[in-house]
């Protein structure tokens, strides 16, 4: 099976300016999670999309949003970028059914944003 | 809320030493227990897993075991080499889904 393919792997904005990710999961997987990635912080979690609603979002302000397609692909959004949106954005999908319980997430090779 | 902190790096080593990089969690319930390995200039990979209590997660010579009562996930390797040199991170799964808590990584350097 393919892995989780993220588009595009380097991106460079200017502050204010908008953005969008991509994120194919791998085949049947219908779970997709956002993770940003920086020095300071480290890893933190965005949100996570499971049959094209949000299930789960974590503390970042709305400029952050996504949305999951009914083929399971996923987008983020990042709008009027600011210079501390520079990161590497990690995007995971893993399986999902019921009764299952947290599964391990299989990550992208991310894309790095970097704000001018 | 859920938590994970394992000790900050650089741990640098000789070839063929034993490797242990301590994780502690806090968290509700029973999680999942995760270690994620990356690679520069490469997303995170899945090293090894463990679901409940006394589980042992192995893979490629780590080995983590999932320790309620101290609240530990440990991992240790037994005899690196210079292509473990990476960045190792813990991560718990709790009862929000699929969100990952991550510690904040430890970087490894072998040499030869």
């Amino acid at each position: 099976k393919a892995g989780v393919t993220q588009t595009p792997r380097y991106l460079i904005k200017t502050r204010g300016q908008q953005v969008t990710l991509s994120c194919s999961p791998i085949s049947g997987h219908r779970s997709v999670s956002w993770y940003q990635q920086t020095p300071g912080q480290g890893l933190q979690f965005l949100f996570e999309y499971f049959s094209e609603t949000q299930r789960n979002k974590g503390n970042f302000p709305g400029r952050f949003s996504g949305r999951q397609f009914s083929n399971s692909r996923s987008e983020m959004n990042v709008s009027t970028l600011e210079l501390g949106d520079s990161a590497l954005y990690l995007c995971a999908s893993s399986e999902d059914w019921p009764g299952s319980r947290n599964q391990p997430q299989h990550f992208g090779d991310g894309t790095r944003l970097s704000i001018l | 809320g859920d938590s994970v902190t394992q000790m900050e790096g650089p741990v640098t080593l000789s070839e063929e030493a034993f490797l242990t990089i301590n994780c502690t969690y806090t968290a509700t319930g029973y999680p999942s227990l995760f270690w994620y390995v990356q690679y520069p200039g490469e997303g995170l990979q899945l090293l090894l897993k463990a679901t409940k209590a006394d589980d042992k997660g192995s893979n490629k010579g780590f080995e983590a075991t999932y320790r309620k009562e101290t609240t530990s996930f440990h991992l240790e390797k037994g005899s690196v080499q210079v292509s473990d040199s990476a960045v190792y991170f813990c991560a718990l799964s709790g009862a929000a889904g699929n969100k990952l808590t991550f510690g904040g990584g430890t970087r490894v350097l072998v040499k030869p």
